[in-house]
């Protein structure tokens, strides 16, 4: 089984409706992450978690909130989605010990808006 | 000017040969770098992390960091053609976390 889970896979859906994105995590890590990434541009940051209470904004947070559920969950929601938050979305964790450990991955959920 | 540039590519090469990815970097903080192997509609999986300057080794991969002159690469030698996808850079300050654009490898057989 994957370390970071991530639902749905694949996701089209129309321009105004709310989508929630999903992530869960058996690495025990209290940091987790969420990246869009699109062609050219790489992989953007949008939230951050440090722990269960800590939610930060990233590069690119307008348009997107942030749920931290439990340690092991972190979930982001499009309010109204529009078509340029169509990209490929990825969650990631770390463990911020010894010589900060680096990012793990999550295999990302295609999303297209209409 | 971005945080880490990478040249995207695309990099085509055959079997065997020995490629060189490189990224550069403008900011003296990031004490942490990483490379990560990412194939077409997967995550990004780390292939090479390393926090001091020098070379690090792993099979037929190798990192090496100059943080004097803010830049790294990543070496593979006798490439296969499993080895062709996209490679990124990554770089951390110890909270922070940057990326470049990644670099599109193609090994022929």
């Amino acid at each position: 089984d994957a370390d970071v889970t991530q639902t749905p896979r694949n996701r089209i859906t129309k321009t105004g409706k709310r989508i929630m994105l999903e992530c869960s995590q058996t690495k025990g890590h209290d940091r987790m992450y969420w990246y869009r990434q699109d062609p050219g541009l790489g992989l953007r940051l949008i939230y951050y978690s440090f722990d269960v209470k800590d939610i930060n904004k990233g590069e690119i947070s307008d348009g997107y909130s942030v749920s931290r559920q439990a340690q092991a969950k972190f979930s982001l929601s499009l309010e109204s989605a529009i078509p340029n938050q169509t990209a490929l979305y990825f969650c990631a964790t770390s463990d911020p010990g010894g010589n900060n450990q680096p990012q793990h991955f999550g295999d990302g959920t295609r999303l297209s808006i209409l | 000017q971005k945080e880490v540039e990478q040249d995207p590519g695309p990099l085509s090469v055959p079997e065997g040969a020995i490629v060189s990815l490189n990224c550069t970097y403008s900011n003296s903080a990031f004490q942490y770098f990483m490379w990560y192997r990412q194939y077409s509609r997967k995550g990004p999986e780390l292939l090479m992390y390393t926090y001091s300057s020098g070379n690090k080794e792993d099979g037929r991969f190798t990192a090496q960091v100059d943080k004097s002159s803010k830049y790294i690469s990543l070496f593979i030698r006798d490439s296969q053609p499993s080895d062709s996808a996209t490679y990124l850079c990554a770089m951390s300050t110890g909270n922070q976390f940057y990326f470049g654009t990644g670099t599109s490898l193609t090994v022929i057989p």
